[in-house]
Order: C-alpha cells, then structure tokens, then sequence
C-alpha cells in the first residue's frame, strides 16, 4: 500500500532563506508526483508536476526533484518570501491502483 | 480559463441530517475528483469520474455517501445521513486527457462541513 510522508510537519524561516521541503513514498511504482500549495480556507493550487521519467521541473523560484529509486522528492524554494506562507502537499499517482495519494503536508511559515 | 466552481462554502448541520455539494468543473475536463480533507491531514479521495462513469469509489462510505455526475459535467455528493466523523472539508478537483495521469489536477476551494 502505497504511503506518502513529508517532513518537516511545520517550518518557520526568515524570509530570503532558501528552503527545502521533503517528501517520501514507500511504493516507486509511479506515474507521477505533484506539489500544491494550500492557503487557509482555500482549495489546493499546483505548483509542479514530475513524470515519472523525469528527474526534475523548475517554475520561478521553485524546483523540484524527484528519486524514483529511492522513493524521494524535494521542493526547492528560492529566496523565500511572506506570501509562501501556506502549507505545501505532495502527492503521487502509482501506477498500481491509479489513486492520487496525498502526504499530510508541510506547514511553512515566512517571516518577514 | 475558469476554475472548479463548488458550493456551498460552508455548511452546518446537525447529526443524522442529510447534505448536498455541488462541483462544476473546469470546461472540458473529462475527470472529476471528490476529496474529503480532515483538518491536519492529506485529502482523500472519495470518488473518481471520467466522463459520467465511475472509475474508483473504493473509500466511499457508500451506506451513507453517494456521487453522481449526470451529463458528464456537474457533480453532487450527498451525505444521508451525516456522522460527527464527516467534519471536514470537501473539496473536488478535475482533471483534462481522460485517463492520462500526466495531467494537473485543478481543485475548487472546497466546502467546510461542520456536523454537530
């Protein structure tokens, strides 16, 4: 069964430090892995999308990877800012039951 | 381009009350997701369309939660009737290209259910 954990649960930076948020699944057998942001009270924006076979995707001040092997994802966040407060969610489609399986997401606070 | 429309924003009712949601999704977009996202955790997926078919409704509590998505396009999810444990938020996402898994989901800004 497939199982999706991030780490760390809440992150508090000052703003313009760079940042990395990670995320991991159990099963590698995948179709892709998305990141979205979520703000209070709002539905979920997505951010990036990774294809299985790619390593990588970039958007802005954001990049993330993707280590299919190892069942690992980063998202890079560049020079942080106070409207990327929000909590970040990764999700991955495997290729088993073709379910979208959501991580309990990263709570990320920018200070200014 | 429009987003996913969903009403209401919010809703209480009280135990054992019946409730209804409505999705529109984006134009086009053959796929149609229903989440139910409990404070603090991942959404979950309820039930998943493509077209006016069912493709999964394995998490469906389906004694007491129901789907339909009639004409291929708007979507209602009912509650009859509600449990305590249904306080969430309940969110609905769509998705273009079918059954291709390569495609962004676009979600709506969700409808906080209260049960008291």
């Amino acid at each position: 069964k497939q199982e999706v954990t991030q780490i760390p649960a809440a992150l508090s930076v000052p703003e313009g430090e760079n940042l990395v948020l990670n995320c991991s699944f159990t099963d590698s057998a995948i179709y892709n892995l998305q990141w979205f942001r979520q703000d209070p009270g709002k539905g979920l924006t997505s951010l990036l999308l990774i294809q299985s076979s790619q390593r990588e995707q970039t958007s802005g001040r954001l990049n993330a990877s993707l280590d299919k092997s190892s069942g690992r994802s980063t998202l890079y966040i560049a020079a942080s800012q106070p409207g990327d407060s929000a909590t970040y969610l990764c999700a991955v489609i495997d290729t088993g039951g073709f379910k979208t399986i959501f991580g309990a997401g990263t709570r990320l606070f920018v200070k200014a | 381009e429009a987003g996913v429309a969903q009403s209401p924003r919010y809703k209480i009712i009280e135990k054992r009350q019946s409730v209804a949601f409505w999705c529109n999704p984006i134009s086009g977009h053959a796929t149609l997701y229903w989440y139910q996202q409990i404070l603090g955790q991942g959404p979950k997926l309820l039930i998943q369309f493509q077209n006016n078919g069912v493709v999964d409704d394995s998490q469906l509590p389906k004694d007491r939660f129901s789907a339909e998505r009639l004409k291929g396009v708007d979507s209602t999810l009912k509650i009859q009737p509600a449990k305590l444990e249904d306080s969430a938020v309940y969110l609905c996402a769509s998705s273009s290209l079918g059954r291709s898994y390569n495609s962004p989901l676009h979600f709506g800004n969700g409808t906080r259910l209260t049960v008291t």
